[in-house]
């Protein structure tokens, strides 16, 4: 497509439930990234992916966290057990060599 | 690791003037900043970058200056206009690519008309 894609644009989840998040990339785009941005705050990096390497999880703030990406496609971040302090906007971000981020437009979670 | 100050938090101008964004890092070996706009409810994009061969980059009413010695970094939006209005964030990085990149927590920038 012609941006990054984010899905579902907005989730409300009660606290304790699961959450998968959807991003789909620029195509041909190698690297891609998740970030959480809470309320008046800048972005929090959370994980990187390059390719077929390993991805770069040191961002993720506890295992309750995780992130999947297929090649060089889609990825998927999950949440288990959500906490009122998950609430974010959490946005997606792909890039190719030499070329800054392109953002998609996030996925606004609220936990109740 | 790096750690970016960004100031003020809100700004609000007159259409037509000035607005003046200031960041500070602390990492020596950042090397890459660049500058995105975020409107409501869109993700944050990139209106200008700097690297750190340079001290000053212009794109028509905004400009980018760098200070290395001092680890200071400013954006500068002139002639502003309300559709300037948005949250700016600077960040800083010792690549372009990767995890390195450190954003600051923003600016609200309000331009009345």
């Amino acid at each position: 497509g012609a941006g990054v894609s984010q899905s579902p644009s907005n989730k409300v989840t009660e606290k304790g439930k699961d959450v998968e998040l959807r991003c789909d990339p620029i195509s041909g785009h190698t690297a891609l990234y998740w970030y959480r941005q809470r309320l008046g705050q800048g972005l929090e990096f959370l994980i990187y992916f390059q390719g077929n390497s390993a991805p770069d999880k040191s961002g993720l703030p506890s295992d309750r966290f995780s992130a999947e990406r297929t090649g060089e496609s889609v990825s998927t971040l999950t949440i288990q057990r959500t906490q009122q302090e998950d609430s974010a906007v959490y946005l997606c971000a792909s890039a190719t060599n030499g070329a800054d981020r392109v953002f998609g437009e996030g996925s606004r979670l609220t936990v109740l | 690791g790096e750690n970016v100050e960004q100031h003020p938090s809100t700004l609000s101008v007159q259409e037509g003037d000035s607005a003046v964004i200031k960041c500070t890092y602390s990492d020596s070996a950042s090397n890459y900043f660049p500058w995105y706009k975020q409107e409501l409810g869109k993700g944050p994009q990139l209106i200008i970058d700097i690297r750190s061969n340079v001290g000053e980059k212009k794109d028509q009413r905004i400009a980018v200056t760098l200070n290395k010695t001092a680890k200071h970094f400013s954006l500068h939006i002139t002639e502003t206009q309300p559709e300037d209005s948005a949250v700016y964030f600077c960040a800083a990085s010792s690549r372009q690519a990767g995890t390195a990149l450190i954003f600051g927590k923003g600016t609200t920038l309000s331009v009345s008309s």
